[in-house]
């Protein structure tokens, strides 16, 4: 029944040392998503794609990359992480079929990443 | 600019008393849309329910409830006789209703719920 999931659950990972979380989605959504949400705060969004089509959000920094090899799959490269970046790391999905501000996005159970 | 505020930072109450979660939102817009979604100790964010501006019907599923009142800008939300499975932080969001695709969520700060037994 899982319709986003990610993995892993959990990641610990070195000072400096690259890092790749991944996201699946089953329901055949165009849009996918990645949040970054530390502890009490608010998800705060990253980036998108709509289809192939990379979007990032202005205050994004540049150690944040994306991927999306296909429909299903997007992948969160984070290539040199800092202490700041420990972070739980949600994925989020939306069909971006009519209006975007009607449809809903559907998340992941997250990706709880530590920097050592 | 659009904004969400959720002044209550976090409840205390005692299995099977009701609850009030609120929800103030500011948008310029006409047509709009507003959510909450549910965060357990897990970590998923769950999708409630969602709401267009049109639509002021009061809103009942089981235990929960969302008041919505254009007049004063608020989208709260209600569990009646709370349960410990309710524990969870509840974010309120809203996106406007542009363009087509890409859907911009504007969270709230978040209530984090404690229900004891």
């Amino acid at each position: 029944d899982a319709m986003v999931i990610q993995n892993p659950r959990y990641q610990v990972t070195q000072f400096g040392k690259p890092v790749t979380l991944s996201c699946s989605q089953t329901l055949n959504h165009n849009v996918m998503y990645w949040y970054q949400q530390k502890s009490s705060q608010a998800p705060k969004l990253l980036f998108h794609y709509y289809d192939k089509d990379f979007n990032n959000e202005a205050d994004t920094p540049d150690n944040f990359q994306s991927r999306r090899p296909n429909t299903s799959f997007c992948f969160l490269d984070i290539r040199s992480p800092g202490l700041g970046d420990a972070a739980m790391y949600l994925c989020a999905t939306s069909s971006g079929g009519g209006l975007a501000g009607a449809d809903t996005q559907y998340f992941g159970p997250g990706t709880r990443l530590t920097v050592l | 600019a659009q904004k969400v505020t959720q002044a209550q930072t976090e409840i205390s109450v005692v299995e099977k008393e009701d609850v009030t979660l609120d929800c103030v939102y500011e948008t310029r817009d006409t047509t709009y849309y507003l959510f909450w979604y549910k965060q357990p100790p897990s970590g998923e964010l769950v999708f409630l329910i969602r709401r267009n501006s049109f639509d002021e019907q009061n809103e009942i599923s089981g235990r929960y409830s969302w008041n919505f009142q254009k007049s004063t800008s608020s989208f709260n939300f209600t569990i009646t006789a709370s349960q410990v499975v309710d524990s969870a932080v509840y974010f309120c969001a809203l996106s406007e209703a542009k363009g087509t695709g890409f859907q911009k969520l504007v969270f709230g700060t978040g209530t984090r719920l404690l229900v004891s037994p």
